[in-house]
């Protein structure tokens, strides 16, 4: 089975721009989870989505969204980027929101902002 | 701040050898994960050990749990080269929304 899949795989842009980061999750994972991961941190999570609905948020400003559609995939929004906004994003599922399911990560997009 | 907090920040050592990293968090906790990145790749699970739980195996990882000292470890042993990466532990306290991550502990294995 393929696991998550994220694109593009890498992505510049300049400030000002909007951008759409775009996830797959492992088959039959319902639930699925972004993730902001600037160098030498560990990630920050930005949203959780279940079934089409969002079921967390992290401390993030307005400019960033995201959607779940019916097929479980999901895209990241993030609008009037700044210099700030480069980093890893990473995407993750899981087979559901019991907190017993392991969560797996995709390979990210990393966003260049310039 | 961070829930989870590695230590230590950086761990060298021999191939053949173990490592040990530990990972402290501030609140209660239904399970806590261990994950291993590479070079600014993705995330890659090792182990989920739940707040019942006190010590599981994979393989030549150890993951051992602590409620009362709010601490976890990982115990790498006989490391190979191919270890060399950043690991994190991630906490989670609710059924839904986020799971909170350390800034991790890089790990160089030399050979």
């Amino acid at each position: 089975d393929a696991g998550v899949t994220q694109s593009p795989t890498h992505l510049i842009k300049t400030r000002g721009q909007q951008v759409t980061l775009r996830c797959s999750p492992i088959s039959g994972h319902k639930s699925v989870s972004w993730y902001q991961q600037v160098l030498g941190q560990g990630p920050q999570f930005i949203f959780q989505y279940y079934e089409k609905e969002e079921r967390g948020r992290g401390n993030f400003p307005d400019r960033f969204s995201a959607r779940q559609f019916p097929n479980y995939s999901s895209e990241l929004n993030v609008n009037a980027l700044l210099l700030g906004d480069s980093a890893l994003y990473l995407c993750a599922s899981s087979l559901d929101l019991a907190y017993s399911y392991e969560q797996y990560f995709g390979p990210g997009t990393r966003l260049t902002v310039t | 701040s961070q829930q989870g907090e590695e230590d230590p920040q950086a761990l060298s050592i021999q191939e053949g050898e173990n490592a040990t990293m530990n990972c402290s968090y501030k609140t209660s906790i239904n399970n806590l994960q261990w994950y291993r990145q590479n070079s600014g790749r993705g995330l890659v699970h090792l182990i989920l050990i739940r707040s019942n739980e006190r010590e599981k195996h994979s393989g030549r990882l150890r993951v051992t749990l602590d409620t009362s000292k709010k601490s976890s470890s990982l115990l790498i042993t006989a490391s190979r080269a191919a270890d060399t990466a950043s690991y994190f532990c991630a906490t989670k306290n609710t059924n839904a929304g986020k799971s909170t991550f350390g800034d991790g502990t890089t790990l160089t294995v030399k050979p």
